[in-house]
């Protein structure tokens, strides 16, 4: 069955970048696009960027360009996103999901990521 | 960007019907999609496609669709289903866009 297993929760200084990964399994990581969003506490749910893992392809929420990288490792089957220039409202849980590619016309993310906790503070 | 715009919170009694709306220019040519978060886990698609549900996802759940508007209509509405619900579509550049959330309160 399909998963997303992301890695553990992150206490980081106001400044530094924090590195989030996200195993996939159950499915190949480059057929499906895979998308970062975060809910701060108080706050709705907020779409960061997406990633294609076959092409590098990206887009990103135009709050978070410059300041966003995506990667993967097929070998592993691992996404990973780095947040730069943290501060404390990039405080978050950090969820990694799936897509179709959007060119399909379909654009649910259909399975998630548990979280990952991003706590910024000095 | 373009937004999504759902009512901040909807309350009703169980076994009555809920509905939530989700109007935006997104919508004008893009499916809408919907989303239920309960406290301390990760959303979980509801809807996709205007009205499809996904496989395990209860009958009470339906999606429906005028124009740029799309509604979810929760019917015969459980305790359970006390949660947030996000809406969203995307944009021409297929960015993503979500609602602003909406609190469903079982009184």
């Amino acid at each position: 069955q399909v998963q997303l297993v992301q890695s553990g929760a992150e206490v980081k200084k106001p400044g530094a970048s924090v590195k989030v990964s996200c195993k996939a399994s159950g499915y190949i990581l480059s057929d499906y696009y895979m998308h970062w969003l975060r809910r701060a506490p108080g706050q709705g749910l907020e779409w960061v960027a997406w990633f294609n893992p076959n092409s590098g392809g990206t887009m990103y929420a135009q709050k978070f360009q410059g300041r966003v990288t995506m990667t993967r490792d097929t070998s592993i089957s691992t996404a990973y996103m780095e947040l730069s220039g943290l501060r404390s409202d990039d405080t978050a849980m950090y969820y990694c999901a799936r897509s179709r590619p959007p060119e399909y016309g379909d654009y649910g993310n259909d399975y998630w990521g548990q979280g990952t906790l991003v706590t910024v503070s000095s | 960007s373009s937004e999504l715009t759902q009512p901040p919170s909807v309350s009703v009694s169980p076994g009555r019907t809920a509905r939530i709306t989700c109007s935006g220019d997104s919508l004008r040519g893009h499916f809408g999609y919907w989303y239920q978060q309960k406290a301390g886990q990760a959303p979980v698609l509801l809807i996709k496609k205007d009205s499809e549900r996904p496989s395990g996802i209860p009958e009470r759940f339906s999606g429906s669709r005028s124009g740029t508007t799309v509604t979810l209509t929760i019917s015969g509405v459980q305790a359970e289903d006390e949660a947030d619900y996000y809406c969203q579509s995307a944009d021409s550049t297929y960015t993503w866009v979500f609602g602003g959330g909406t609190k469903l309160t079982v009184l």
